[in-house]
């Protein structure tokens, strides 16, 4: 079945520590994104890529980094300028953007020790 | 600017009961909208969607939702509440041509036995 594999499922940071959160797809989906989920306030938008090696800044990009090399992947780098790394991260694709529904994976618990 | 109001951050309902959770939207042109469901430590997973066919849309798992320009609203409900449905219910939009999604707070329903 297709879909979208997160790895890993819980992280944790060390202050000063970059880490890298992966994603991968197997739905032939040219559009990838990157959300922040912290209780009571729903997603926010990290990054996203319409097609592959171009991305643009979300809502909150400071303190994160993406790249698109391949079309099935697009890995999340939390650096330590991010000063509140703690949250839920999920990554979502889609075949386009507009009308077209997002497909998620299950998420990466990340927190800091 | 888009933007999506879900009104009520936790609803209980009696099993068999009926499930109404509410989302009203802003938008300046005709949006598409989404509603999707997530269990807990997991991703979000596609319940409906209007792409501006009919105003009446049935999802998956028994939801329905409605389309109603007059009054801004998207409201999602179900006949009759199984335990099962005890989740956390986004509402998103998003326009035509864009990449970006706009996501609720979210609703978390408890269904109670």
């Amino acid at each position: 079945d297709g879909g979208i594999t997160q790895s890993p499922k819980y992280l944790f940071r060390k202050e000063g520590q970059n880490v890298t959160l992966s994603c991968e797809q197997n739905l032939n989906h040219d559009a990838m994104y990157w959300y922040r989920q912290d209780p009571g306030q729903g997603l926010r938008l990290i990054y996203y890529s319409q097609i592959v090696n171009d991305f643009q800044k979300g809502d909150i990009a400071e303190g994160y980094s993406v790249s698109r090399e391949k079309k099935e992947s697009f890995p999340l780098t939390v650096t330590s300028a991010q000063k509140n790394p703690t949250a839920f991260y999920l990554c979502a694709s889609s075949i386009t953007g507009g009308n077209q529904p997002q497909h998620f994976g299950d998420g990466t618990r990340l927190s800091i020790l | 600017a888009q933007s999506v109001t879900q009104l009520g951050s936790h609803v209980s309902v009696s099993e068999g009961a009926l499930v109404l959770l509410r989302c009203n939207y802003s938008s300046s042109v005709p949006p598409y909208l989404f509603w999707y469901v997530q269990y807990p430590n997991q991703g979000l997973q596609l319940l409906l969607k209007y792409t501006s066919a009919a105003t009446l849309v049935k999802g998956i798992n028994g939801f329905e939702a409605e389309f109603k320009k007059s009054e801004t609203s998207f409201h999602l409900t179900k006949p009759s509440a199984h335990m099962s449905d005890a989740a956390e219910y986004f509402c998103a939009v998003t326009l035509s041509g864009t990449y970006k999604y706009i996501f609720g707070t979210g609703t978390r329903l408890k269904v109670l036995a």
